[in-house]
């Protein structure tokens, strides 16, 4: 039961920023647009979540278009521990699970 | 940076012996959640809880599986008599609001032998 799609991997350059697609087509109008992140098999890591305005934080900036039907992750300047699984998830915001997926693995390159 | 805390970080057991996977949360959370990953697979829902009750489970948390928060800072896991197939990284997470990122622990690796 998807509901996200994202690529299986893609490599980025180290120093570059790096764009993660995301496409969640069937998104309602309650649900957020979640993207964790998890580095060789340790615990998941919250990046950043969304509804419908752009986000940013410290880590990473949040592109959700204005229908909603796709998001883009952006790291500012990718980094060689930025390596790691990315994973887009949408839910709504009083469902307690998270269902990730297989997720974009990511390679950063000196 | 308020961490998750998992102990202990790696359990070997025999099959049918009943184990106890340890977690603190973060002290202000309110909302916690264990999850599972056999190698090589997903990241699982197990279950969530909030207010000392069950709010959530996945099919995966059966009669085998139960949780508790004994005192005010432990959130514990039982498995009560493991299986080979229950091998896998267990990740204990909380959150301080439902729909808030959670902050996931490092995670203790249980194999069942």
């Amino acid at each position: 039961d998807a509901k996200t799609t994202q690529p299986p991997s893609m490599d980025c350059a180290e120093g570059r920023a790096a764009n993660l697609p995301c496409n969640h087509s069937t998104i309602s109008g309650n649900e957020y647009v979640y993207w964790y992140r998890q580095i060789h098999s340790q615990g998941p890591q919250y990046i950043i979540h969304g509804l419908k305005n752009n986000e940013t934080n410290e880590m990473a900036s949040l592109i959700i278009t204005e229908d909603r039907k796709s998001s883009t992750l952006i790291l500012p300047h990718a980094t060689l521990r930025d390596t790691a699984v990315y994973y887009c998830i949408v839910r709504v915001a009083n469902d307690y699970k998270l269902s990730f997926g297989a997720g974009t693995t990511v390679t950063v390159r000196a | 940076e308020p961490e998750v805390t998992q102990t202990p970080s790696h359990q070997v057991t025999q099959m049918g012996q009943e184990v106890i996977l340890r977690c603190v949360p973060i002290s202000n959370h309110l909302y916690f959640y264990w999850y599972r990953q056999i190698l090589g697979q997903k990241v699982e829902f197990l279950v969530s809880f909030y207010n000392n009750e069950i709010s959530e489970k996945s099919e995966i948390f059966d009669d085998q599986f139960s949780v508790e928060r004994p005192d005010g800072s432990n959130f514990t896991l039982k498995i009560r008599s493991t299986k080979l197939e229950d091998s896998a990284m267990y990740f204990c997470a909380s959150s301080e609001e439902s729909h808030y990122g959670y902050t996931f622990g490092s995670g203790t690796r249980l194999t069942v032998v």
